[in-house]
Formats: structure tokens, C-alpha cells, sequence
């Protein structure tokens, strides 16, 4: 079935180094391709999507491009801050699917010390 | 610009009480849906309504029912709670999930004792 996994967390950085958490997807479609952001005690907020191959979303600095070659959709950022810790959820959309049509992953933890 | 409200935002129940979390969405979305959210369990579907007067199951659907009373509110209620049931709750909405994903609310801590 259509699935999305996600690296395992947690991860730990320090400040100002590059982050990648790595997500990839199966799918008997064409999905779109999101990444959500959830702050301690908040609820999912989303960060950037991509809806076609090859496209490129970012928002705040972060970026994922969307490889249908290798089902993937990691999400980079140059220049971590303190202020980026959070868990952060990779998600796929199809036309048609069942199941409320977003699947998530499980999600990966990110601290980033000063 | 609300998004989407969740009530109440904190809850402690004992086990075998009966409540119902409320939520509505000020955006005109046809759909939402609720979710649970535990430890090293990430997200998990429990209903939807693609639609106003329309319900399905998701993932874990067993013990909660729903109600999608008008095209803004999409309610959860728990008839009998467990301690299985401690978690927090969060309702979100779409209009064009593949185009826009989803609006999520700030979520229901709730904890059954």
C-alpha cells in the first residue's frame, strides 16, 4: 500500500550546522509530496509541498525537491537554529486515495543546541 | 482568522466517563478529520468526512464515534473512556488535500485515569 518513511529521530545538531532528514515514498500514483512542522505543544503546521516531479518547495530557509526517480523527498536546511527544534512530519497526497488522502510519516525529532 | 478551533484544549477523565471534542473550521472546507498522536506512533486516522453528511473510518476508529454536524463543526466523542484512549487529539480540515494538504488545529491533550 502507499506508505512514507521517515528517518528515524532523534536528531541533534548544533546550531548553524546543515540538516537533511530523509523521507521516501511508495506509491501506486502520482503524489504530492509535503513536509508539516510541529512546535512543542502545537499542532502540524506545513512548512513546504510539491505537487509534481522535480519541483522544489521551501519556506524559512528549508527546501525538499521531489524525485520521482528515487521515490524521495528529503528535507534540507542550510543553517539550523536553536529556533528549528521541533518534529517535523513527511506526507504524501493522492487523487483519489482513501483514507482522509494524507499519509504521514512517523516523524523525526530535531534539537538543535546552541 | 481563526483556521481551525479545538475545545477543550487540556482534559483528565476517569476511566468510563463519556466526552465529546469539539471542533470547527471557519475556511469552507469540505473535509476534515481526526487524528491521534502518541509517542513512537506518529499520526493515526481514526474518521473523516470527505463531505458534510458523510463519515468514514480510518485507521483506528474503535471506540469513538463522530459527528459532522454542519459543514464547520466535525465532533469526537468518547462514550466510555480507557486509559488506551490517553493521547492527544488533533481535527483538521482541507478543501484540495493534494494541491494544499491540510489545516490542522492545536490539538486536545487528553488523559483517561
Amino acid at each position: 500500500g502507499d506508505s512514507v518513511t521517515q528517518m528515524e529521530g532523534p536528531v541533534t545538531l548544533s546550531e548553524e550546522a546543515f540538516l537533511t532528514i530523509n523521507c521516501t515514498y511508495t506509491a501506486t500514483g502520482y503524489p504530492s509530496l509535503f513536509w508539516y512542522v510541529q512546535y512543542p505543544g502545537e499542532g502540524l503546521q506545513l512548512l513546504l509541498k510539491a505537487t509534481k516531479a522535480d519541483d522544489k518547495g521551501s519556506n524559512k530557509g528549508f527546501e525538499a525537491t521531489y524525485r520521482k526517480e528515487t521515490t524521495s523527498f528529503h528535507l534540507e536546511k542550510g543553517s539550523v537554529q536553536v529556533s528549528d527544534s521541533a518534529v517535523y512530519f513527511c506526507a504524501l497526497s493522492l487523487y483519489g486515495g482513501s483514507q482522509g488522502n494524507l499519509i504521514f510519516g512517523k516523524g523525526t525529532k530535531l534539537s538543535v543546541k546552541p | 482568522n481563526a483556521g481551525v478551533t479545538q475545545t477543550p484544549k487540556f482534559q483528565v477523565l476517569k476511566t468510563g466517563q463519556s466526552m465529546t471534542l469539539q471542533c470547527a473550521q471557519d475556511m469552507n472546507h469540505n473535509s476534515m478529520y481526526w487524528y491521534r498522536q502518541d509517542p513512537g506512533m506518529g499520526l493515526r486516522l481514526i474518521y473523516y468526512s470527505a463531505s458534510e453528511g458523510t463519515t468514514d473510518k480510518g485507521e483506528v476508529p474503535n471506540g469513538y464515534n463522530v459527528s459532522r454536524l454542519n459543514k464547520r463543526e466535525f465532533s469526537l466523542r468518547l462514550e466510555s473512556a480507557a486509559p488506551s484512549q490517553t493521547s492527544v487529539y488533533f481535527c483538521a480540515s482541507s478543501e484540495n488535500a493534494i494541491n494544499y494538504g491540510y489545516t490542522f488545529g492545536s490539538g486536545t491533550r487528553l488523559t483517561v485515569v
